[in-house]
C-alpha cells in the first residue's frame, strides 16, 4: 500500500533563511508519481509540482526546488530565501497505479519577520 | 476565469439533518473529488467520479452520498449517519485518468461544523 511520511510537523524559520521539508514515500509500483501542493491560511490547495518515477531529474522553479532521489524514497522541497509568504502548511502527495492520491499529515511552515 | 468554486464557505449542521456541499468546475474535466480535511492531517478521499453518472467510494466513505449528473458538478451529502462531520472539505477536479497523468486542482473548500 502506498504511504506517505511528512515527519517535520512544523518548521519556523526567519525570513530569508532556506528550509527544506522532508517527504518520505512508500509503494511497491515502478511507475508513480509525487506532487507537492501548499496550503496557505485560505484554505485552498495549490498545485506546485508533479514528478514522475522515471524522471529524478532535481527540478528549480524561481526560490523553490526539489530533490527526487528513489535510492532513499524521499522528494524534498527546499525554499530558498524564504518570505513571510511562504508560511502555509505544505503537503506531500504519491500517486500510483491504483490512481489514488494519498496525502501525507502536512508540515506547518512559519517564516517570521 | 476557470476554476471550481464550493459553497457555501460555512456551513453548520444540526443533529440529524443532511446537509450538501456544492462543488462546481468549469475545466472541462471529466474527473472530480471530495476529500475531508481534519485539524493538522492530511487529507483523506472521501468520493470519486470519473464519469458523469458514475462514482466510486473513497476511503471514508461511510455516512456520505453524492452524485454526478452533471460533468461541472459533483454535489457532496453529509448525512445524519455521518457521527462526526466537523471537518473541512475539499472538492478537487482533473482530466481523465490516464495512466495516473492527471493533476487534480483544488477548490477553496468548505468548512462543516455542527452545532
Amino acid at each position: 500500500a502506498q504511504k506517505v511520511t511528512q515527519a517535520q510537523t512544523e518548521i519556523s524559520v526567519v525570513e530569508k533563511e532556506d528550509v527544506t521539508l522532508d517527504c518520505v514515500y512508500e509503494t511497491r509500483d515502478t511507475t508513480y508519481y509525487l506532487f507537492w501542493y501548499k496550503q496557505p491560511p485560505s484554505g485552498e490547495l495549490v498545485f506546485l509540482i508533479r514528478r514522475n518515477s522515471f524522471d529524478e531529474q532535481n527540478e528549480i522553479s524561481g526560490r523553490y526546488s526539489w530533490n527526487f532521489q528513489k535510492s532513499t524514497s524521499s522528494f524534498n522541497f527546499t525554499i530558498t530565501a524564504s518570505q513571510v509568504v511562504d508560511s502555509a502548511v505544505y503537503f506531500c502527495a504519491s500517486m500510483d497505479s491504483s490512481y489514488k492520491l494519498i496525502f501525507g499529515s502536512g508540515t506547518r511552515l512559519l517564516v517570521r519577520p | 476565469d476557470g476554476g471550481i468554486t464550493q459553497s457555501p464557505k460555512y456551513l453548520f449542521r444540526k443533529e440529524g439533518q443532511n446537509v450538501t456541499l456544492s462543488c462546481e468546475q468549469n475545466l472541462n474535466h471529466d474527473a472530480m473529488y471530495w476529500y475531508r480535511q481534519d485539524p493538522g492531517q492530511g487529507l483523506r478521499l472521501i468520493y470519486y467520479s470519473q464519469i458523469v453518472n458514475d462514482f466510486q467510494k473513497g476511503d471514508i466513505a461511510e455516512g456520505y452520498s453524492v452524485s454526478r449528473e452533471k460533468k461541472e458538478s459533483f454535489p457532496l451529502t453529509v448525512t445524519s449517519a455521518q457521527k462526526n462531520p466537523t471537518a473541512f472539505y475539499l472538492c478537487a477536479s482533473s482530466g481523465v485518468l490516464l495512466q495516473g497523468l492527471e493533476t487534480q486542482y483544488f477548490g477553496p473548500g468548505t468548512r462543516l461544523l455542527v452545532l
